[in-house]
């Protein structure tokens, strides 16, 4: 079975504060992906990296970065926390199909 | 690029059945997909179907595939309470990892 942990289901944090968002597989799989998911709006894509150290934009990476040191774990940065980021963040790996990770629920007051 | 649409809520009954319809535009997607995200989880894949084929069918779950209209379906029979969920369409290409996702369609199962 596909194992995709995301660190933390629910994270409460403050206006400019550095938030870091963990995801990590045991599949040894190249491909990892961040969405957010809000209302109405459905998956955004963020961030997504084919390789370690290798990092391409999605569609939405504004006010966000990554980190992929090592293969297995992808991280997602908000570098200042704003309240427009409190949002559902997906971290997902794979190719044809995605594999998903329960998700993390991030406010920020 | 892709465009993927879908109805944003459905209503059944318990013991119907739903059908979840999903539209897209790009004739050369290769792998169609449905995902279904229970309330507070990720997205967990159901079933998906290839551009070659027209029909897939898993115990309760049918997928139909019109390519002409490009028009995907899923339909649950004999939904139940547990069938409550958002269902994600999404399209993808040969050579791509990154789907295009729809935006979903709750379906709502009602006693």
């Amino acid at each position: 079975d596909v194992k995709v942990t995301q660190s933390s289901r629910y994270l409460v944090k403050r206006t400019g504060e550095k938030v870091f968002l963990e995801c990590v597989q045991d599949m040894d799989h190249e491909n990892m992906f961040w969405y957010r998911q809000d209302p109405g709006l459905g998956l955004r894509l963020i961030y997504f990296s084919y390789d370690v150290k290798m990092k391409e934009k999605g569609d939405i990476p504004e006010g966000y970065s990554v980190s992929r040191e090592k293969k297995e774990r992808f991280s997602l940065i908000l570098e200042s926390a704003s309240t427009n980021q409190t949002s559902m963040y997906l971290c997902a790996i794979g190719g044809q199909p995605q594999h998903f990770g329960d998700g993390t629920r991030l406010s920020i007051l | 690029g892709e465009d993927v649409e879908q109805s944003l809520f459905l209503s059944v009954r318990e013991g119907d059945s739903s059908v979840i319809n999903c539209t897209y535009t790009d004739s050369s997607s290769t792998y169609l997909y449905w995902y279904k995200q229970e309330p507070g989880a990720g997205l967990q894949l159901l079933t998906y179907i290839f551009s070659n084929m027209d029909m897939k069918q898993d115990q309760r779950l049918t997928v139909l595939l019109n390519k002409k209209d490009k028009h995907l379906s899923l339909r649950i029979a004999d939904t139940q309470t547990g069938d409550s969920a958002i269902y994600f369409c999404a399209g993808g290409k040969g050579g791509s990892y990154i789907p295009t996702f729809g935006r979903g369609t709750s379906l709502i199962v009602h006693p």
